[in-house]
C-alpha cells in the first residue's frame, strides 16, 4: 500500500535548528510538499520538491532524496514561532491529483 | 483574492441527521478535494472532483456523498451522520499541475452527538 510516514513530535532550542523526517512508498512520484499547520487552522503551503537535492529557501530548506523515498525539512534559527505541525505530503501518479499526507510532525520550540 | 471558502465554520448535529459542508473556490482551480482530520491519522481523502459534474471516490468515502456543481462549488454530504464522523474537514484546490498551488480552505468543526 501507499504511505508516508513521520515522526510525531521534535523538540529544539530557540536559535538552533530542527529536522523533521518523512519517509514515503508511493506507486509513483510527482512531487514532494510541505506544509505547515497550527491548531485547528489550514495548512500551510511551505515548500515543494520533485528533484533530488537541498532546496534552500531561507528560513526553511528542503531535502528530498528519491532513491531513498526520503525528505526533510530543515528549520534553521528556531523561533518560538515555529512550534507547529509540520505535514509531509506525495503525489502519486495514481489517484488523480490528490496528495497522500504524513500524520505531522509537532515541533515544539522553547527558548 | 483567489480563496477556498468552507462554511459553516463549525457544525453541530445528532446521530442520524443530515448534513452538508460547502466548499467555493475562486482560483479557477480544476481539481477540489475534501479532506477529513483526525488526532493520530493526519488528513485524509474523502472525495474529489476535477470538474463540474465529476466525482472520484477517495480513501476513506464511506458514509459520505460529494456534489460538484459547478466550477467552484464543492459539497460534501453526511445523510446519515455518525458520531465517527465527528472531525475538522477540509476542502482544497488545485489546479492539478505540480501541486503546489494547493490551497486549503478553513476548515469545518464537525460534532455529532
Amino acid at each position: 500500500g501507499q504511505g508516508v510516514e513521520q515522526p510525531d513530535n521534535l523538540m529544539s532550542v530557540e536559535g538552533t535548528f530542527a529536522r523533521v523526517n518523512c519517509t514515503y512508498s508511493t506507486s509513483g512520484f510527482n512531487g514532494l510538499s510541505w506544509y505547515q499547520q497550527r491548531e485547528g487552522h489550514a495548512p500551510v503551503f511551505l515548500s515543494y520538491v520533485v528533484l533530488d537535492g537541498l532546496k534552500d529557501s531561507g528560513h526553511f530548506s528542503t531535502f528530498l532524496s528519491r532513491s531513498n523515498g526520503y525528505s526533510y525539512l530543515l528549520l534553521t534559527e528556531l523561533q518560538i514561532k515555529d512550534s507547529a505541525s509540520y505535514l509531509c505530503a506525495v503525489s502519486p501518479y495514481q489517484g488523480g491529483r490528490a496528495l497522500i499526507f504524513g500524520t505531522g510532525t509537532t515541533v515544539s520550540v522553547s527558548p | 483574492e483567489a480563496a477556498v471558502t468552507q462554511s459553516p465554520r463549525n457544525k453541530v448535529t445528532v446521530t442520524g441527521g443530515n448534513v452538508t459542508l460547502s466548499c467555493r473556490q475562486t482560483n479557477s482551480h480544476n481539481y477540489m478535494y475534501w479532506y477529513r482530520q483526525d488526532t493520530g491519522h493526519g488528513l485524509r481523502l474523502i472525495h474529489y472532483s476535477y470538474g463540474a459534474g465529476n466525482l472520484q471516490i477517495g480513501d476513506v468515502p464511506d458514509g459520505y456523498k460529494a456534489t460538484r456543481t459547478t466550477q467552484e462549488d464543492f459539497f460534501l454530504l453526511l445523510e446519515l451522520a455518525s458520531p465517527s464522523q465527528t472531525s475538522l474537514y477540509f476542502c482544497a484546490s488545485s489546479g492539478g499541475g505540480s501541486n503546489s498551488d494547493y490551497t486549503f480552505g478553513s476548515g469545518t468543526r464537525l460534532l455529532v452527538i
